[in-house]
């Protein structure tokens, strides 16, 4: 799986939009890029997927750059609900079998 | 609703006695996982198994057995082999080949 770079930490007001970037300038063609999130002492949970083109569902929006070395997940409205730590990963799609190297990820914390 | 249940939530037990974590699924998923997580870290693969009665070791398999008799469980024991057993165990499932899945609550074991 090709290694991704996450800033350990950012900070975001309520209401605001939060922007998490990651880096993964080995990504092969064939691997995807998903995003998970863990709220504290609990199970992750998928947030959104994309291999080329910008993905939004009713959680967040995913775009990633043309050259496929970057991308960055959007909260558009934060809530503090959503301070949890982030990880992004990069996995081929349909053979890795769900065997998703999670990193440490970036821990999101939604102020007032 | 469907989900997957993991069973207990807490556990101790003393140094050299195995222990057994429970995971269940009725999502009708082929693919079922356990993951470790140590605090501040991210998860490391334990074991994967694709399909009933098949089953392949993760990253850190040593000091730990499974099973999968059905395709619904996948438990976990934790033998006295594993130096270092204190951790938080994650299982998830994932429709086969899938990088989609779907986490339990975990379980929180300590070694006393």
């Amino acid at each position: 799986d090709a290694k991704t770079t996450q800033p350990p930490s950012m900070d975001c007001a309520e209401g605001r939009a939060a922007n998490l970037p990651c880096n993964h300038s080995t990504i092969s063609g064939n691997e995807y890029v998903y995003w998970y999130r863990q709220i504290h002492s609990q199970g992750p949970q998928y947030i959104i997927h994309g291999l080329k083109n910008n993905e939004t569902n009713e959680m967040a929006s995913l775009i990633i750059t043309e050259d496929r070395k970057s991308s960055t997940l959007i909260l558009p409205h934060a809530t503090l609900r959503d301070t949890a730590v982030y990880y992004c990963i990069v996995t081929p799609g349909g053979t890795s079998y769900g065997k998703l190297t999670f990193g440490q990820g970036t821990i999101l914390t939604v102020h007032p | 609703d469907g989900g997957i249940t993991q069973s207990p939530k807490y556990l101790f037990r003393k140094e050299g006695q195995n222990v057994t974590l429970s995971c269940e699924q009725n999502l009708n998923h082929d693919a079922m996982y356990w993951y470790r997580q140590d605090p501040g870290q991210g998860l490391r693969l334990i074991y994967y198994s694709q399909i009933v009665n098949d089953f392949q070791k993760g990253d850190i398999a040593e000091g730990y057995s499974v099973s999968r008799e059905k395709k619904e469980s996948f438990p976990l024991t934790v033998t006295s082999a594993q130096k270092n057993p204190t951790a938080f165990y994650l299982c998830a499932s994932s429709p086969s080949g899938a990088g989609e899945l779907f986490f339990g609550e975990g379980s929180r074991l300590t070694v006393l």
